[in-house]
């Protein structure tokens, strides 16, 4: 597609219940990034996928989190046994590669609420 | 550790009015600095990229700069209008991820 999908764009769901996010980045682009947006904060900077290469996943806060990312393409955050203070705006961004002059184009995020 | 600081974090405004918007870091090893739009429960929407040789870029109103030796970053927008209102996102890119800061909120009023 032309931009980069994000679905859902609106998840509820119970505390301790496992959630998963869905990333379709821009075809094309190599580089995959997951931030976090909580209410009132900054976007706060999950883990990255670059090609066949390792995952930086330094940003996740918990073991709890993790994320794949198949075919180089689209890609899958799961929240395993979620708490409240899970809730947030979860955004997805490609690039075309890691680094060097290419901007970031973000999806429109999904807002989890963990209830 | 970059660190990404925008002042002020809320600017209120009549339409027409010039205005800008501050972002400073503080490593100036930053690569390049990306200016984003962010309207209230949406994503973000990339407004202007300044890439690692270039010190400044121009969009329409919008114009951005930077100036890494002082760790500094402005945008400036001319004639504002009540469209503009959003919060405004500077991102720094350093070691290859962004680095956000907080935002300034911005609301013009006709």
């Amino acid at each position: 597609g032309a931009g980069v999908s994000q679905s859902p764009s609106n998840k509820v769901t119970e505390k301790g219940k496992d959630v998963e996010l869905r990333c379709d980045p821009i075809s094309g682009h190599t580089a995959l990034y997951w931030y976090r947006q909580s209410l009132g904060q900054g976007l706060e900077f999950l883990i990255y996928f670059q090609g066949n290469s390792a995952p930086d996943k330094s940003g996740l806060p918990s073991d709890r989190f993790s994320a794949e990312r198949t075919g180089g393409s689209v890609s899958t955050l799961t929240i395993q046994r979620t708490q409240q203070e899970d809730s947030a705006v979860y955004l997805c961004a490609s690039s075309l590669a890691r680094g060097g002059d290419y901007g970031y184009t973000f999806g429109s995020g999904t807002r989890l609420t963990v209830v | 550790k970059q660190e990404v600081t925008q002042i002020p974090a809320a600017l209120s405004v009549p339409e027409g009015e010039n205005l800008v918007l501050n972002c400073s870091f503080t490593d100036s090893a930053i690569y390049n600095l990306q200016w984003f739009r962010q309207d209230p429960g949406k994503g973000l929407t990339s407004l202007l990229l300044i890439q690692s040789s270039q010190r400044e870029q121009t969009s329409g109103r919008l114009n951005a700069s930077l100036d890494k030796s002082s760790g500094r970053s402005t945008l400036y927008i001319a004639a504002s209008q009540p469209g503009d209102s959003a919060t405004y996102l500077c991102a720094g890119g350093s070691q290859g991820n962004l680095i956000f800061g907080k935002g300034t909120k911005l609301s013009v009023k006709p």
